[in-house]
Order: C-alpha cells, then sequence, then structure tokens
C-alpha cells in the first residue's frame, strides 16, 4: 500500500479564496482524521469519521471549515473563505480502529501545507 | 479528560549522548501508550507502542517502559545520532472515550542532535 496520499503538498492562496485538501486513506481502513499543526497550537483534531460517516466535528474551528467522506477511499477538507490564520499544515491520517487493548495506531499523510496572503 | 504532557524542547545533544524525554499522562481507563515521530517534512509515524503496565516497547534503540505507578511512558535511547533529529509525540489511546479509542497526543517534543 502507498500509505495516506495527501494533496496538495503546498497550497498558496490569497485570503477570501476556497481551498480544497485532499486525502486518500490506506485501503480497509475504517477511521480517518483531519489534524492541523501550528507552532502556537501544536497538533489539533478537527474531525474524523468511522465508516465515511462524521463522528466528531467539536474540533473543527468554524463555519468556513468542512469536510466530507463520500466513500471509503476519499475525503476532502474545505475552508471556505480561507484566511491568513488558517495557514497551517493539515494532516490526514486513517487506522483500522480499535486494533488491540485499545492500540489504535494512527497512519499519517505526509501533509498539506498551507499558507493564505 | 485524558491529557498528555511532555516535557519542553528543544532537547540539544552531541551525537552519542543519551536521551531521555519525560511523558506522563492522565487516563481515566487504561489507555495503550504510543510514541511517534515526525522528521522534518513529513507525517507523524508511529516508533513504538506498549499496550499494558510494565510492556517496554521498543524500535530503532529507543525504549520507553508503560509505568502505571508512575502514569509514565518516558522515550529513552541510549546513544543518539544526528538522524534521530526530529519532534517525538506522546500519545495515549484510551477505552474510555467512547469506545472509540481516538488518541490523544501530546504537544511534541523537539530534538536536536549535533555530530
Amino acid at each position: 500500500d502507498a500509505g495516506v496520499i495527501q494533496s496538495p503538498r503546498h497550497e498558496v492562496t490569497e485570503m477570501g479564496q476556497e481551498v480544497t485538501l485532499r486525502c486518500k486513506p490506506i485501503s480497509g481502513h475504517d477511521y480517518l482524521f483531519w489534524y492541523r499543526q501550528t507552532m502556537m497550537r501544536g497538533l489539533e483534531l478537527l474531525i474524523y469519521f468511522n465508516n465515511n460517516v462524521p463522528i466528531d466535528d467539536s474540533g473543527m474551528p468554524e463555519d468556513r471549515f468542512s469536510a466530507k467522506m463520500p466513500n471509503a477511499s476519499f475525503s476532502t477538507l474545505k475552508i471556505q473563505p480561507s484566511e491568513p490564520r488558517d495557514s497551517a499544515v493539515y494532516f490526514c491520517a486513517s487506522s483500522s480502529g480499535t486494533g488491540t487493548s485499545g492500540a489504535n495506531v494512527l497512519t499519517f499523510g505526509a501533509g498539506s501545507r498551507l499558507t493564505v496572503l | 479528560g485524558n491529557s498528555v504532557t511532555q516535557m519542553e524542547g528543544p532537547v540539544t545533544l552531541s551525537e552519542e549522548a543519551f536521551l531521555t524525554i519525560n511523558c506522563t499522562y492522565t487516563a481515566t481507563g487504561y489507555p495503550s501508550l504510543f510514541w511517534y515521530v515526525q522528521y522534518p517534512g513529513e507525517g507523524l509515524q508511529l516508533l513504538l507502542k506498549a499496550t499494558k503496565a510494565d510492556d517496554k516497547g521498543s524500535n530503532k534503540g529507543f525504549e520507553a517502559t508503560y509505568r502505571k505507578e508512575t502514569t509514565s511512558f518516558h522515550l529513552e535511547k541510549g546513544s543518539v545520532q544526528v538522524s534521530d533529529s526530529a519532534v517525538y509525540f506522546c500519545a495515549l489511546s484510551d477505552a474510555a472515550r467512547g469506545g472509540s479509542y481516538i488518541p490523544t497526543f501530546g504537544r511534541g517534543t523537539s530534538l536536536i542532535v549535533h555530530p
């Protein structure tokens, strides 16, 4: 398996533009997570899906952020309109769920670095 | 709720020095514990894990022992290399969190190893 695939790797956009980040999880994994990483706030969980259904979106910062998972092999994170404070690295991760004794190991993608000017 | 506390970085060492990165946790159930590593420009990847008390996880010369009595999972390596320079994240997953095992991550500790 090629691992978790994210695109684009880098995105530079202007304030007010729409941004769409994409993720292809590992085949067979039934959990998908979106994280945001910044120097100030560290690694933040934005939302996660189980079997394509959003379970907890309490980490989504505001209504400008939305995430979808139309099928088991694809998810998007959209920011509309984007603002400079959204600049961060966004990671997608997937896992096969409970594993053994709660050892839920996540496999992360390489991340999408977003810069909003 | 669950939480993970790591020592603040950066930790700066010379090559072949001994490494310890402290991690303590708070959990309501019986968590599994993890160390993830993030190399520059990459995503996090699992370094090692332990699923029950007194278990020792090990990989690539790194070790960590699950200490329930002190609620700790300190990361150690006897002799670091320049290539170990990265950010290290301690994490836990706990069945008490709605049974969904969603991990809680620490803030990360940056390690810089000089030749």
